[in-house]
């Protein structure tokens, strides 16, 4: 079935490094991406989106890759920041009928940045 | 973006009774989503409200025990009927908002954390 799928639950990373989140999918019909943080006791944050036409999108310190051939996602962060510490969920948008579209959630990862 | 509110923030109910979450918008949108978050797990859409017609519902969810109104294109309440102890979770609203040419940005709101005892 359709499904958005995290390779590592949890990842730690000193600061000052570069963190990596992966994300794989398997709806291969699904044109749209989306990266969200947590932060503990909020609603999720948009971060970054990407559409499936595109390889690489690049933010303010976010870069999201996308490889539509193995189905992989990939959130990169420069410079990690103890702000960075969250969960960061990949998100899948499928449409659903007429206009209409939903997301689908991956799994998450916990990023724990040390100072 | 979007300015949301949700009412209450959080709540320890009994089982056996109900409770109603409202969602409030800083601006007028079309599509409005509600998620739920079970305690370490990821988000799972409920139901989508749109104004002005019937909330559509995802598979395993149902309008007897999650009946949404959506009386305007600011606001939007869950209510959660019957509650078990298995509904302890947050409940999340979103709005979805255009921008910046293919971008469909959802924003959510801070959540509901509901405990059933």
């Amino acid at each position: 079935g359709e499904s958005v799928g995290l390779h590592l639950p949890t990842l730690s990373v000193q600061e000052g490094d570069n963190s990596i989140i992966n994300c794989a999918y398997s709806n291969s019909a699904s044109d749209y991406f989306i990266w969200y943080k947590q932060e503990s006791g909020k609603g999720p944050q948009f971060i970054i989106d990407i559409r499936s036409n595109m390889d690489k999108r690049q933010g303010q310190r976010v870069t999201v890759l996308l490889n539509k051939t193995v189905k992989h996602l990939s959130l990169q962060i420069a410079a990690t920041q103890p702000g960075d510490s969250a969960v960061y969920f990949c998100a899948e948008n499928t449409f659903s009928g007429g206009s209409n579209y939903k997301l689908t959630f991956g799994k998450g990862t916990l990023l724990t940045v040390n100072p | 973006s979007a300015v949301i509110s949700q009412k209450p923030s959080r709540d320890i109910c009994q089982r056996g009774t109900s409770l109603t979450i409202q969602c409030q918008v800083d601006s007028q949108v079309t599509m409005m989503f509600w998620y739920r978050q079970q305690p370490g797990q990821s988000l799972t859409l409920i139901a989508t409200a749109n104004q002005g017609s019937e909330a559509t519902y995802e598979s395993g969810f149902v309008i007897d025990k999650f009946p949404i109104s959506r009386p305007n294109l600011t606001f939007s309440t869950l209510t959660v009927s019957n509650m078990s102890p298995e509904d302890s979770s947050i409940y999340l609203c979103s709005v979805e908002r255009r921008a910046r040419g293919f971008s469909y940005e959802q924003y959510f709101g801070p959540g509901t954390r509901l405990t059933v005892t």
